[in-house]
């Protein structure tokens, strides 16, 4: 069945550091890809979305480009702030109607 | 308007008792979901609703699990004879339509159970 790998965690990183949080789905078909961030005591609310190929999905300065050819959709982001303190989950929606969530990957970020 | 809200936010109950969760989607939007979300286990989906379909049941990981939808809207999840393994935190999310790979699903703040 389909299915959404990425990074363990926690990350720790300090301010202004080169963000990365790999991510890589098993699926049948063209799935649109996401990322769903987690603040603190929040909930889950959505980063950024890709829903073809070669689409580049962006967002408060992160970003993650649709690969097929290495079924990934990694995401980064150039500085990173102490406000990006969260949880990320990598998901993928293959049209039947439910998301496939990674397990997701805790981000921390020193002042 | 407003988001999707849940409740109660919190909940502490004891083995073998039943729990009734809350959930009161965006207005307007037609699919309701609800997931799991167990510490280290990310998020597992548990039940779909869409308009006046039957459900997708599913995920759902025992018969003491079961959810309605009353008039479209509002959805009620219900745990019955808790056990320990059940503490979680149940999220509900909403759509405006369904069957579309590209549609966002907007969640819920969550109701954290917790099962003494």
């Amino acid at each position: 069945g389909d299915s959404v790998t990425q990074m363990e965690g926690p990350v720790t990183l300090s301010e202004e550091a080169f963000l990365t949080i790999n991510c890589t789905y098993t699926a049948t078909g063209y799935p649109s890809l996401f990322w769903y961030v987690q603040y603190p005591g929040e909930g889950l609310q959505l980063l950024l979305k890709a829903t073809k190929a070669d689409d580049k999905g962006s967002n408060k300065g992160f970003e993650a480009t649709y690969r097929k050819e290495t079924t990934s959709f990694h995401l980064e982001k150039g500085s990173v702030q102490v406000s990006d303190s969260a949880v990320y989950f990598c998901a993928l929606n293959n049209g039947d109607d439910k998301i496939i969530f990674g397990k997701g990957t805790r981000l921390h970020i020193l002042p | 308007g407003a988001g999707v809200s849940q409740s109660p936010s919190n909940k502490v109950t004891e083995k073998g008792k039943d729990v009734e969760l809350r959930c009161d989607p965006i207005s307007g939007h037609t699919a309701l979901y609800w997931y799991r979300q167990s510490l280290g286990q990310g998020l597992e989906f548990l039940i779909y609703f869409q308009g006046n379909s039957a459900p997708d049941k599913s995920g759902l990981p025992s018969d003491r699990f079961s959810a309605e939808r009353t008039g479209g809207s509002v959805s009620t999840l219900t745990i019955q004879r808790t056990q320990q393994e059940d503490s979680a935190v149940y999220l509900c999310a909403s759509s405006p339509r369904s069957g579309g790979r590209t549609d966002t699903q907007y969640f819920g703040p969550g109701t954290r159970l917790t099962v003494l």
